[in-house]
């Protein structure tokens, strides 16, 4: 079954620390992408990061990058130098072939306070 | 701007009144899909649209409906709605793949949500 699982419910960090939100993922499709949404408080669903299933390179966007662990069906956000700002709930999902369309399957979250 | 538009982004309603949250989108995207977001349980699609006049359920559909008559409208109605729809809602849309390997991040655009009470 296709899945995708965040372990971590919550998760505190100093300002300027780096930190890592951890997803896994299952699936049997070959061919899938992965990506990291940060949702605030004020609950807009904003885009940060995707990383396809052929993309040799970790992606990385800025204080974004990707930590993808093919093999072990991992792709982990780590965060570097974490500002007051990235206190917000962060959800991993995983797009599959479908028809043709693109469905997200997302994790149930979690929750990064940032601690000055 | 491109953008996706819901509305109404507040509602507080009571058991069994019917009630429509409208969503638009401006980039002329096929995929339409309607989410809706519960505590420790993450986004389930609830429906979407390949495209006008095409849809089908999610994983949630249970007590809700849609339509597609524009490419650009996708509104979600709740025919009698009840307690356990308590729950913020999310409209979203992208262009629809062009093939098995993918050439562009076929990102979804989401509205701002819409949460909805049932009384």
């Amino acid at each position: 079954a296709q899945k995708i699982t965040q372990t971590q419910p919550g998760m505190f960090v100093q300002e300027k620390e780096a930190v890592t939100l951890d997803c896994t993922y299952d699936t049997s499709d070959q061919s899938y992408g992965l990506f990291w949404y940060k949702q605030p408080s004020s609950g807009e669903m904003i885009f940060l990061i995707y990383q396809g299933s052929y993309d040799e390179q970790n992606a990385t966007e800025g204080r974004y990058s990707l930590n993808f662990q093919k093999a072990r069906k991992s792709a982990n956000l780590v965060i570097s130098a974490s500002q007051l700002g990235d206190s917000a709930m962060y959800f991993c999902a995983m797009r599959v072939p479908s028809g043709g369309y693109n469905k997200l399957i997302f994790g149930a979250g979690t929750r990064l306070a940032v601690h000055p | 701007e491109a953008q996706v538009t819901q509305n109404p982004r507040y509602l507080i309603t009571v058991t069994g009144k019917k009630l429509t949250v409208t969503c638009s989108q401006n980039m002329n995207h096929e995929y339409m899909s309607w989410y809706r977001q519960d505590p420790g349980l993450g986004l389930r699609q609830i429906y979407y649209s390949m495209n006008v006049e095409v849809t089908d359920k999610g994983d949630v559909p249970e007590g809700y409906k849609v339509s597609r008559k524009e490419k650009r409208n996708f509104p979600l109605i709740l025919e009698s709605p009840s307690p356990n729809q308590t729950s913020l809602y999310f409209c979203a849309s992208s262009t629809r793949d062009r093939g098995v390997t993918y050439t562009n991040t076929g990102e979804l655009f989401f509205g701002e949500g819409s949460r909805l009470t049932v009384l």
